[in-house]
């Protein structure tokens, strides 16, 4: 089956900064590569996604890359502020079900 | 994602006992599915639904038992054979369509005591 890696686990930026959080998946057959959004204690919410025949989409502060060849894809965020601070999740869409990465949990400092 | 409802919030449990979690959703989504989140782990596959009175397996389904009879409806039980089963439990449903985008219910928190 899919298989998820997502790095890094955790990231500590300053306000202002850049944020990246990049992730592979083993199964070629793969098209569909959405990012969660959880705060605490809360639901995931989708953030961004993009599918195997794009290989880059944008959403104002956030951004997503996608490279088929080598299997991996990133979430840009630009310009972080504190309340971009939450866990940060990657998933992969085979046939019929989504596979998550481990998350990251991402700290933005003021 | 407001149209899935999961109760209880948070639930206790002794061990031994069979607990059901409840999801029901107003969405007329077809698919729908079980995750369990413990931390560090992200979100793991339970069961999943693709049809009233049909379900699959997911990667951790020893323990957990489900049912579809109604599309609004899909209740997770979690037996005593479940060695582990504190954890954060989020529904979730498909839509369907070009990007095929998954909501999540609000989650149910459970703790075995």
């Amino acid at each position: 089956g899919e298989n998820v890696e997502q790095h890094p686990s955790t990231l500590s930026v300053q306000e202002g900064d850049s944020a990246v959080i990049k992730c592979t998946y083993s199964d070629s057959a793969s098209n569909y590569f959405p990012w969660y959004k959880q705060e605490l204690g809360k639901r995931p919410q989708l953030i961004i996604d993009i599918r195997s025949n794009v290989g880059e989409k944008k959403d104002q502060r956030i951004a997503v890359t996608l490279n088929k060849t080598a299997k991996h894809f990133s979430l840009h965020i630009t310009e972080t502020q504190p309340e971009d601070s939450a866990v940060y999740f990657c998933a992969a869409r085979g046939y019929s079900t989504l596979t998550f990465g481990k998350g990251t949990m991402l700290l933005v400092s003021p | 994602d407001g149209g899935i409802t999961q109760s209880p919030k948070y639930l206790f449990r002794k061990e031994g006992q069979n607990v059901t979690l409840s999801c029901e959703q107003n969405l007329n989504h077809d698919a729908m599915y079980w995750y369990r989140q413990d931390p560090g782990q992200g979100l793991r596959l339970i069961y999943y639904s693709q049809i009233v009175n049909d379900f699959q397996k997911g990667d951790i389904a020893e323990g957990y038992s489900v049912s579809r009879e109604k599309k609004e409806s899909f209740p997770l039980t979690v037996t005593s054979a479940q060695k582990n089963p504190t954890a954060f439990y989020l529904c979730a449903t498909l839509k369907p369509g070009r990007t095929d985008t998954q909501y999540f219910g609000p989650g149910t928190r459970l703790t075995v005591l």
